[in-house]
């Protein structure tokens, strides 16, 4: 079945950068593109942005560029994207996802916390 | 961006009653709608795609229906397992917004 497995959750400081992996499986990893969300009791839902995983062609909103930068790497069929120069606004559960029509999976979510 | 304006904010409903959530888009979005359900911890759930079609596996007392710029989930009959937090998301133009979300429990 389709699985998307997100890695563990994070503390970081201020400042610093994390990069949070998302491993498909079940699937043609390079059919689908892999979409990340930021969710937080506040702003609520957030879409960051999208990769095509056979190109790696990537598309941010730009609220996010120059904050998450995605990559892929399809020899392990993994998503990634790293968060840099982290405030405490960045504190937040990011999930991947496969939105396309009735094709959507989810991972579990990754809490990352930014504090000092 | 696409603003989807989300109502009610939380939402308390009887067994059996009969419920529905409304989304407001700020411009026509083709009826690229889903909804979602999140229970508490977990990843959302897709209720409805395409504004009106049922994803496989989900209940039959979910449907959706709208078009244009207005939306609408709604559930036929509340069940104990449906509490939980609702939200929309359009599909139709970059960046894909969401609703702020409906909460909603049981009475």
């Amino acid at each position: 079945q389709v699985q998307l497995q997100q890695s563990g959750a994070e503390l970081a400081k201020p400042g610093s950068s994390v990069k949070i992996s998302c491993k498909a499986s079940g699937y043609t990893f390079t059919s689908y593109y892999i979409s990340w969300i930021k969710q937080t009791t506040g702003q609520g839902l957030e879409y960051i942005g999208y990769i095509n995983t056979g190109s790696g062609g990537t598309n941010y909103n730009e609220k996010f560029k120059g904050k998450a930068t995605l990559t892929v790497d399809k020899s392990s069929s993994t998503a990634f994207m790293q968060l840099s120069s982290l405030t405490p606004d960045d504190s937040a559960v990011y999930y991947c996802a496969h939105i396309a029509a009735n094709f959507d999976y989810w991972g579990q979510g990754v809490m990352v916390t930014v504090s000092s | 961006d696409i603003q989807m304006t989300q109502s009610p904010a939380s939402l308390s409903a009887s067994l059996g009653e009969t419920v529905s959530i409304e989304c407001l888009a700020s411009e026509d979005i083709y009826s690229y709608l889903a909804w979602y359900q999140q229970k508490p911890g977990k990843s959302p759930q897709l209720l409805i795609y395409a504004a009106n079609r049922l994803q496989d596996g989900v209940p039959s007392r979910f449907s959706g229906s709208g078009s244009g710029t207005q939306y609408s989930l709604k559930i036929s009959g509340m069940q104990p397992e449906d509490e939980g937090d609702y939200f929309c998301l359009q599909g139709s133009k970059f960046p894909f917004t969401f609703g702020s979300g409906t909460k909603l429990e049981i009475k």
